[in-house]
C-alpha cells in the first residue's frame, strides 16, 4: 500500500521567512496530493492540492511542487505569519474515491 | 459548500460501554466516507472506508467487530465503538467525498472520545 514520508517533523521560522515541507510517496500510481493545515483540536483544512498532470500550483503565499519521477512533492509558504503556525499534513491518493494516506505531520512555528 | 458535521463533538464513557459517532454531509451526497483516528500529536490513521449501501472496508489491524461502521444513506455514516476501553480514547474524524467533489475529501470537526 501507499506510504507517505514527511519532513521535517518540526520547523521554526521567523515571521517573514519562507517555510518548506517535503513529502515522498511510494505508490507510483498516486495522482492526487493535498496539503492540510490542522490547528489544535480542530479538523484538517485543505489549503492546496495538486494532481499528477501538474508540476506546480500556487495560491497567494502557498505553493506546491510535484516531481512524479522522484515521487516527491513539497509545500512552500512564503512571507510566513504567526497565524501560519499549525500542524501541516501532506497526503496522497491513487485515484478518486480512495482514502488519503497521510504523512506524519510537520509542526510549523512562526515567531514574530 | 462541502460541509461535514460530526456528533457528538466530545463524549466521555465508561469502560465496557458502546459509543456511536455520527458523520453527516450537509450539502452534498457522500458516496464514500472515511473514518480516521488521531492520537495526540500524531497523524491521521485511516480506520475504514465505507461506501453507501455496502460493507465497510477496514484497514489492517482495525477490528471490524469493535468498530462498527454503517453507511446507510448518502448523507450519514456512523461509527460505533463497542465495549470501549481506555486505549480507545482518541480523536475520531470522518471525511466525505461526493461524486461532484471527485478527488477532494472534506473533514468533519472530529469527536473526542475519552473512555474512563
Amino acid at each position: 500500500g501507499e506510504n507517505v514520508e514527511q519532513h521535517p517533523s518540526t520547523l521554526s521560522v521567523q515571521e517573514g521567512d519562507s517555510a518548506v515541507i517535503k513529502c515522498t510517496y511510494s505508490d507510483s500510481a498516486s495522482n492526487y496530493f493535498p496539503w492540510y493545515k490542522q490547528e489544535l483540536g480542530k479538523r484538517p483544512q485543505l489549503i492546496i492540492d495538486i494532481r499528477s498532470n501538474v508540476g506546480e500550483k500556487k495560491d497567494q503565499r502557498i505553493a506546491v511542487t510535484l516531481n512524479k519521477t522522484a515521487k516527491h512533492f513539497s509545500l512552500h509558504i512564503t512571507e510566513t505569519q504567526p497565524e501560519d503556525s499549525a500542524v501541516y499534513f501532506c497526503a496522497a491518493a491513487n485515484q478518486a474515491g480512495t482514502a488519503l494516506i497521510f504523512g506524519k505531520g510537520t509542526t510549523l512555528s512562526v515567531s514574530s | 459548500g462541502a460541509v461535514v458535521s460530526q456528533h457528538p463533538s466530545w463524549v466521555i464513557c465508561k469502560s465496557g460501554t458502546s459509543v456511536k459517532i455520527e458523520c453527516r454531509s450537509l450539502d452534498f451526497q457522500a458516496t464514500t466516507m472515511f473514518w480516521y483516528r488521531q492520537f495526540p500529536k500524531q497523524s491521521l490513521m485511516l480506520m475504514a472506508t465505507s461506501n453507501e449501501g455496502s460493507k465497510a472496508t477496514y484497514e489492517q489491524g482495525v477490528e471490524k467487530d469493535k468498530f462498527l461502521i454503517n453507511h446507510a444513506s448518502l448523507t450519514l455514516s456512523t461509527l460505533t465503538v463497542t465495549s470501549a476501553h481506555p486505549e480507545d480514547s482518541s480523536f475520531y474524524i470522518c471525511s466525505a467525498r461526493g461524486l461532484a467533489l471527485f478527488y477532494e475529501q472534506y473533514f468533519g470537526p472530529g469527536t473526542r472520545l475519552t473512555v474512563t
